[in-house]
């Protein structure tokens, strides 16, 4: 089974500009979480999706949002983009909430 | 709020030796524990997964051991390897939701 793909894997922005993240799920995995990680947060919980449907959500402001798709494809978005968006963003599919979360390599942004 | 915490920040240590991590969390009502692996850079790969009615899991030279009424969890390498020098991670779920929280890892170099 192919894993958690993840695209782009590096990007570069600047402040104000927005952008658009995407995250294939393992084939079958319904949920799909992201999550943000940076060395002074660490990993943390952006938003979860589930056929479709934001289920979960994390303490992020309103210029994070996503959606799913109906084959389970996520895409995140980040609007107005902050120096402080610079961050390794990861996308993890599961089953379901519960059972075991497989990651994909990340997109690594950089915000100048 | 469920917190993760994880002890020690960094270790260091010669191939063979057999090591410890330990990971404790504040919510004894947990769902389950599970522990990834990350190495620079890159996405997070899932160790082992142990559902809150499961005392152990066992994988290769990895075991995990969960105790909610102390709020411990730990995992065990067995004679250490180069290749296994990178961040272990834990992350608890509990509460209203299945969404876990992280610790920040336990960052591990094996030297040879």
């Amino acid at each position: 089974k192919a894993g958690v793909t993840q695209t782009p894997r590096y990007l570069i922005k600047t402040r104000g500009q927005q952008v658009t993240l995407s995250c294939s799920p393992i084939s079958g995995h319904r949920s799909v979480s992201w999550y943000q990680q940076t060395p002074g947060q660490g990993l943390q919980f952006l938003f979860e999706y589930f056929s479709e449907t934001q289920r979960n959500k994390g303490n992020f402001p309103g210029r994070f949002s996503g959606r799913q798709f109906s084959n389970s494809r996520s895409e995140m978005n980040v609007s107005t983009l902050e120096l402080g968006d610079s961050a390794l963003y990861l996308c993890a599919s599961t089953v379901d909430l519960g059972e075991t979360q497989y990651f994909g390599p990340g997109t690594r942004l950089l915000v100048l | 709020k469920q917190e993760v915490t994880q002890i020690p920040a960094a270790l260091s240590v010669p191939e063979g030796e057999n090591l410890v991590l330990n990971c404790s969390f504040t919510d004894s009502a947990i769902y389950n524990l599970q522990w990834f692996r990350q190495d620079p850079g890159k996405g997070l790969t899932s160790l082992l997964l142990i559902q809150s009615s499961q005392r152990e899991q066992t994988s290769g030279r990895l075991n995990a051991s969960l105790d909610k009424s102390s709020g411990r969890s730990t995992l065990y390498i067995a004679a250490s390897q180069p290749g296994d020098s990178a961040t272990y991670l834990c992350a608890s779920s509990s509460g209203g939701s299945y969404i876990p929280t992280f610790g920040r890892g336990t960052s591990l170099i094996v030297h040879p």
